[in-house]
């Protein structure tokens, strides 16, 4: 069974610095991974897609890398801004049966 | 560009009634799936169509149930509405579902009273 995990939960940081958030996948036959935002009660915002033979893609600030063999994505975000508050999740397509699987996200507060 | 529209954005219905909730995907994109989206399950995939055709399905009820039209446009129903059913139902489309990543649309907002 396709699990993803994202940890921590919930992160708060002072603005200004650089932040790593994770995501872990127990199935690694996977065809992509990709990093959302969402703001409350809206839709989610792409930020960043992974193909399986990709190791990172990269967009402004923010740099995402896939490690398959050992299961794990981070979501680095440089020099972190208020406006960067909100929940983060990541989602895997699987292989196997084609669907694709959410995390539970991070829900990440950059303090002014 | 327009992005993937979702209507309506809200929706208040009575347990027992049935609802049908449309999503307008991206000019091209010809995949389209839908999530469920509450505080306590997080997004669960509901079903996936490419080409009027239904591809994937998530473990729900047959209660929903969607299509998807030649123009690519799609609906979502729910028959016989519970209160758990209550939650943020989300669309999102895409060029090719593998290669290409998923465009959300803003969501409806179903309360079942």
């Amino acid at each position: 069974k396709q699990e993803v995990t994202q940890i921590p939960a919930a992160l708060s940081v002072p603005e200004g610095e650089n932040l790593v958030l994770n995501c872990s996948f127990t199935d690694s036959a996977i065809y992509n991974l990709q990093w959302f935002r969402q703001d409350p009660g809206k839709g989610l915002t792409s930020l960043l897609l992974i193909q399986s033979s990709q190791r990172e893609q990269t967009s402004g600030r923010l740099n995402a890398s896939l490690d398959k063999s050992s299961g794990r994505s981070t979501l680095y975000i440089a020099a972190s801004q208020p406006g960067d508050s909100a929940t983060y999740l990541c989602a895997v397509r699987r292989r196997r049966d084609d669907k694709i699987i959410f995390g539970k996200g991070t829900r990440l507060h950059i303090l002014p | 560009k327009a992005g993937v529209t979702q209507t309506p954005r809200y929706l208040i219905k009575t347990r027992g009634q049935q609802v049908t909730l449309s999503c307008s995907p991206i000019s091209g994109h010809r995949s389209v799936s839908w999530y469920q989206q509450t505080p306590g399950q997080g997004l669960q995939f509901l079903f996936e169509y490419f080409s009027e055709t239904q591809r994937n399905k998530g473990n729900f009820p047959g209660r929903f149930s969607g299509r998807q039209f030649s123009n690519s446009r799609s609906e979502m129903n729910v028959s016989t509405l519970e209160l758990g059913d209550s939650a943020l139902y989300l669309c999102a489309s895409s060029f090719d579902r593998i290669n290409y990543g998923y465009t959300f649309g803003s969501g409806t907002r179903l309360t079942v009273v």
